[in-house]
């Protein structure tokens, strides 16, 4: 069964350091979602893309984080310079043609900031 | 917000009974979703009902929604152990994205 493909499954980083997250979504999906959850916490909406652009993003996602799909494959998140908070498991998610019916997550990168 | 509230917050139950859990939202929908997710692991998608329907089944799986109320149950018939995850609701409002709840944790017992 075709899934959402994450790396790396955990990524340590200092404090003010940029991290790229990164995705392979399922391929035939047209539309892309980063989640975020801190332990034992509720799954936070971060953003939503479709065609190329932001379609949705949440208050969380501020000038620190960027997206980007670089080729066909791949869809990024980048956090510019991390902070303690941005402590969490990254979830990417894909859905097909229509939008948020049933999303696939992928199994998360968990990013620890020190 | 629309997001959605599970309640219990966590469940512990013995093999073979039946769980139920309850999610509450604010605004209308579109539809609602649950998910599931085992101890660090992704979500994965469980089932899905529409603003328009009352109730759904997949397989031991009986969703109901309440748009008069605003809330909808999660029932797990003959709960296993494999059962244990936490289970969240979804909602989705028109042209936004998908917002979860908090989760319910479920415990089964063997």
């Amino acid at each position: 069964e075709p899934e959402v493909t994450q790396t790396p499954s955990h990524q340590v980083t200092q404090m003010g350091q940029e991290v790229i997250l990164r995705c392979v979504p399922i391929s035939n999906h047209l539309y892309f979602y980063w989640y975020r959850q801190i332990l034992g916490q509720k799954v936070e909406f971060l953003v939503s893309f479709y065609n190329n652009e932001i379609s949705e993003k949440s208050e969380i996602f501020d000038d620190q984080f960027s997206v980007e799909r670089p080729d066909g494959s791949n869809f990024t998140l980048k956090i510019r310079s991390t902070k303690l908070e941005d402590s969490a498991m990254y979830f990417c998610a894909s859905s097909d043609g229509t939008a948020t019916e049933k999303l696939f997550f992928g199994s998360g990168t968990q990013l620890s900031v020190l | 917000s629309q997001q959605g509230e599970e309640d219990p917050q966590a469940l512990s139950i013995q093999e073979g009974e039946n769980a139920t859990m309850n999610c509450s939202y604010k605004t209308s929908i579109n539809n609602l979703q649950w998910y599931r997710q085992n101890s660090g692991r992704g979500l994965v998608h469980l089932i899905l009902i529409r603003s328009n329907e009352r109730e759904k089944h997949s397989g031991r799986l009986r969703v109901t929604l309440d748009t008069s109320k605003k809330s909808s149950s999660l029932l797990i018939t003959a709960s296993r152990a494999a059962d244990t995850a936490s289970y969240f609701c979804a909602t989705h409002q028109a042209g936004t994205a998908l917002i979860f709840g908090k989760g319910t944790t479920l415990s089964v017992s063997s």
